[in-house]
């Protein structure tokens, strides 16, 4: 098993666009996470999913947001109508149950 | 409401000790600790769960005060690896909130 994995690493948009990220979990993880972070802050808590049900979200996560994990295999992150307060690096976690989470490398967001 | 760290800074030499303290406001299942390098995701340490239970590596020692919802990372005989910022997370909802960070410096 290769951990967690995000794509893509990098993306650079213009204000206004779409972007969608991809988080694949541990593939025996039944949980999965998103997380924001910005520098010099820890992750903020955006969203989670056990298996393909999504339960619980952010108040941080606006209307613009949405977050899928169909099949309860890998998830997907959109954001639209993309603004210059959400660049930011966005993390996916995935754990088994209540135990530990393992994250993966990110996707960091840069909006023109 | 994320958990409170302490000191927000630390510089050490190699072979010294520090502390690095977390404490919350709300009952936590389990307190998960995280290292991070600059560029780099988090990487897992330590979990502490209540009744006492720990699952952790290398030489990075932990504790949990269930009643005072303390929690407390031990860097022992540093190591210029253990450089990087150490953040806490107070796990209960479903969800780790996460202090600000401790940002450890080893120095050769």
């Amino acid at each position: 098993d290769t951990g967690v994995s995000q794509d893509p690493r990098h993306k650079i948009t213009k204000r206004g666009q779409n972007v969608t990220f991809r988080c694949d979990p541990i593939s025996e993880h039944n949980r999965l996470y998103w997380y924001r972070q910005t520098l010099g802050q820890g992750p903020e808590f955006l969203t989670y999913f056990q298996n393909e049900a999504q339960l619980e979200k952010s108040r941080l996560l606006s209307d613009r947001f949405s977050a899928e994990r169909p099949k309860g295999s890998f998830s997907t992150l959109e954001i639209q109508r993309t603004e210059q307060g959400d660049s930011a690096m966005y993390l996916c976690a995935s754990s088994l149950d209540t135990y530990e989470q393992f994250f993966g490398p990110g996707t960091r967001l840069t909006v023109l | 409401q994320q958990p409170v760290q302490s000191p927000q800074a630390v510089i050490l030499r190699e072979g010294e000790d520090a502390v690095i303290n977390c404490s919350s406001s709300k009952a936590l299942y389990s307190v998960h600790w995280y290292r991070q390098k600059h560029g780099e995701a988090p990487v897992f340490l330590m979990i502490l769960l209540k009744g006492g239970e720990q699952k952790g590596h290398e030489k990075i020692s932990a504790s949990f005060n269930e009643k005072k919802q303390q929690s407390s990372l031990y860097l022992t005989a540093s190591q210029l690896s253990y450089s990087g910022t150490y953040f806490c997370g107070g796990y209960n909802d479903y969800k780790l909130s996460f202090g600000a960070g401790t940002t450890v410096t080893v120095r050769a």
